[in-house]
């Protein structure tokens, strides 16, 4: 199986200002997924990123806020952009065909 | 469009005992399942899955479940839990037009407590 790197561990941000959220898979893989995990929530898809085409997102949400880069095979950021507290929560990714999971980003807004 | 119901928000179960967590699921087409744990603080583990064939699922640390195709139920047993195995459970699937894991719809979670 696949192992999948992200960075930060975990971060505390300031409301208003981006974090950038890297994921490393050490195999090429076509297809990433990005979700979030809100406080005391289940897990819910942002998006699929896919390698050489623009991310699709899930309803409710938006390239805007969370815009997705996908520069290669084995790598893929998001961003959470103009964060609010409401963005508190834990952001992980996935790859295609695995059913597993980064460690997770435990971001916190104040 | 699928959903996942967990049916049960916290269980709590003497250590020793046994315990089932239940999901059920809503789907117009065939679907994967899977089950996850998340410990305290941590990320989520994959305890099982089912893709085809038998329908009870052997997993990591003593977990199992059965898929009922019927009852569309993919209920997580084990028959003796340990005070480790305090976590939060999701089950989750994933439809059989996409690979297996692609795109996951989750369950809400179960929350399980062991008391010794």
């Amino acid at each position: 199986s696949a192992v999948i790197s992200q960075k930060p561990s975990r971060d505390i941000c300031q409301r208003g200002t981006s974090l950038t959220i890297q994921c490393q898979v050490d195999s090429q893989v076509t297809m990433m997924f990005w979700y979030r995990q809100q406080p005391g929530q289940s897990l819910t898809l942002i998006a699929t990123a896919n390698q050489g085409s623009e991310a699709t997102y899930e309803s409710g949400f938006v390239i805007d806020k969370f815009p997705i880069s996908r520069p290669n095979l084995t790598f893929s950021t998001l961003t959470v952009s103009n964060m609010s507290p409401e963005d508190s929560s834990i952001y992980l990714c996935s790859v295609e065909n695995q059913a597993f999971f980064g460690q997770g980003t435990r971001l916190t807004v104040v | 469009a699928q959903s996942v119901t967990q049916l049960d928000s916290q269980v709590p179960v003497f250590e020793e005992a046994p315990v089932e967590l239940r999901c059920n699921y809503s789907s117009s087409v065939s679907v994967y399942l899977f089950w996850y744990v998340q410990y305290p603080n941590q990320g989520l583990q994959l305890l099982l899955k089912y893709l085809s064939g038998s329908t009870l699922v052997k997993g990591i640390n003593g977990f199992e479940a059965e898929f009922n195709k019927s009852q569309t139920s993919f209920h997580l047993r084990k028959p003796s839990v340990h005070i480790s195995d305090t976590a939060e459970y999701f089950c989750a699937v994933s439809d059989q037009a996409q690979a297996a894991g692609n795109k996951l719809t989750f369950g809400g979670g179960t929350r399980v407590l062991v008391k010794p």
